[in-house]
């Protein structure tokens, strides 16, 4: 069964604290993507992977760090310099760069 | 920078109306996509435009790009409490930009 799975659905953190979010997908797409939901708002990328072992900054990557090491995997790490890190985080992939990205169904960070 | 605005932000209808969101680019776009979130849930891809003042269908909703490439539109006919959600756009030129998206309630 393909698709992408993030885990786990909700998270809780301490403020200061940093905290990994991952992300894995078996769909074999070269792209990988970070984006940010707040109440009301769109989609805001964070960090995006066009490729294996290489990653662009986004509209909104700081505070935030992402690894690529494999094709399959691209966790986010929400460090204690991003300011407001309390949202929805979803990744998605897509076969190739620009085209359209799938989702998979986001985690819920909450830092107290 | 690119920037894509998206009307209205919230619309409430009473099952079998139609239903309309809006979709406007800054600039020229490569294409469009659009996208529908249930409550709850996560962005689910519903269709991608490309072609200058391309029509698209699915059932009951329909997709129209604009002649210049910088407007779009989704169109649902006689809503269903199915339909219930919010309807993201995201326009491509260089970088995708998503829009902040149409929440749609259906009353029974």
């Amino acid at each position: 069964d393909g698709g992408i799975t993030q885990s786990p659905k909700y998270l809780f953190r301490k403020e200061g604290q940093n905290v990994t979010l991952s992300c894995e997908q078996n769909l074999n797409h070269d792209a990988m993507y970070w984006y940010r939901q707040d109440p009301g708002q769109g989609l805001r990328l964070i960090y995006y992977s066009q490729i294996v072992n290489d990653f662009q900054k986004g509209d909104i990557a700081e505070g935030y760090s992402v690894s690529r090491e494999k094709k399959e995997s691209f966790p986010l790490t929400v460090t204690s310099a991003q300011k407001n890190p309390t949202a929805f985080y979803l990744c998605a992939s897509s076969i190739l760069p620009r085209t359209p990205p799938f989702f998979g169904p986001g985690t819920r960070l909450t830092v107290l | 920078g690119q920037q894509v605005m998206q009307i209205p932000q919230y619309q409430h209808v009473q099952e079998g109306e139609d239903f309309t969101t809006y979709c406007n680019s800054s600039t020229t776009l490569s294409n469009i996509q659009w996208y529908k979130q249930r409550p709850g849930g996560h962005p689910v891809f519903l269709i991608q435009l490309v072609k200058s003042g391309e029509v698209k269908k699915q059932k009951r909703l329909t997709f129209q790009f604009g002649e210049a490439k910088k407007n779009s539109s989704l169109h649902i006919t006689a809503t269903q409490t199915t339909d219930v959600g919010t309807y993201f756009c995201a326009g491509r030129n260089n970088d995708m930009r998503f829009g902040a998206g149409t929440r749609l309630t259906v009353k029974p």
